[in-house]
């Protein structure tokens, strides 16, 4: 069973829509989770992070915590074709001092205009 | 406020051969973890750094290999390259068990 699991999409909304995007992980010690937006051929990018269950809010995104159902969402609100992208969700590993993210393999959003 | 920092941007390599990417941490920070991310994948750790010391280890061979420096920037080292290895390899910074921040990564092509 992968560590963290990503539906790796397109995922495609129209502009204007609320995209969803899910990640289930395996490790039910975690306890802190990461959004990244990675565009082609670029580095990833931090959206958000989450640590306690339920909703953070950051202006257009979402971040939804279920640590019972070891889920974690990110909403997009008014979807933009710049959204357009591959968000990739990590789990963070602790170790001690040290820490590490696991990723899923990233879900593709398409936003059509 | 500079952010983490990667040399080369790109790189074309021959199998066999041995490659050394670069990485300047964003300011403040002291943890130098490194990442690989084939194509359509999600970043795989390799390794951590602090206090100039390898603090964890992913799932990769000896051949690669890291440094830290007093600075606290690093050095990621790959002997005996295979196509296998053609990845971007990113560079990431943070303070011990912080948020995760990084570079733009180095694209590294094995022909």
């Amino acid at each position: 069973q992968k560590e963290v699991e990503q539906n790796s999409g397109p995922l495609s909304v129209p502009e204007g829509a609320i995209a969803s995007l899910n990640c289930t992980y395996s490790d039910r010690g975690s306890q802190s989770f990461f959004w990244y937006r990675q565009y082609s051929g670029k580095s990833p990018e931090l959206i958000m992070f989450i640590y306690s269950n339920g909703d953070k809010e950051d202006g257009r995104f979402t971040a939804q915590l279920n640590k019972a159902s070891q889920y974690v969402s990110l909403l997009i609100r008014d979807s933009q074709p710049s959204d357009s992208a591959t968000y990739l969700c990590a789990v963070n590993i602790e170790s001690g001092a040290t820490n590490k993210l696991i990723f899923g393999t990233g879900t593709l959003l398409a936003v059509q205009p | 406020d500079a952010g983490v920092t990667q040399s080369p941007t790109h790189l074309i390599k021959t199998r066999g051969q041995q490659v050394t990417l670069r990485c300047s941490p964003k300011s403040g920070h002291d943890t130098v973890s490194w990442y690989q991310q084939a194509l359509g994948q999600g970043p795989q750790f390799i390794f951590q750094y602090y206090e100039e010391e390898e603090r964890q280890r992913g799932n990769f061979p000896d051949r690669f290999s890291g440094h830290q420096f007093p600075n606290y920037s690093s050095e990621l080292n790959v002997n005996a390259l295979l196509l296998g290895d053609s990845a971007l390899y990113l560079c990431a910074s943070s303070l011990p068990g912080g948020t995760i921040y990084f570079g733009e990564g180095s694209w590294l092509t094995v022909v």
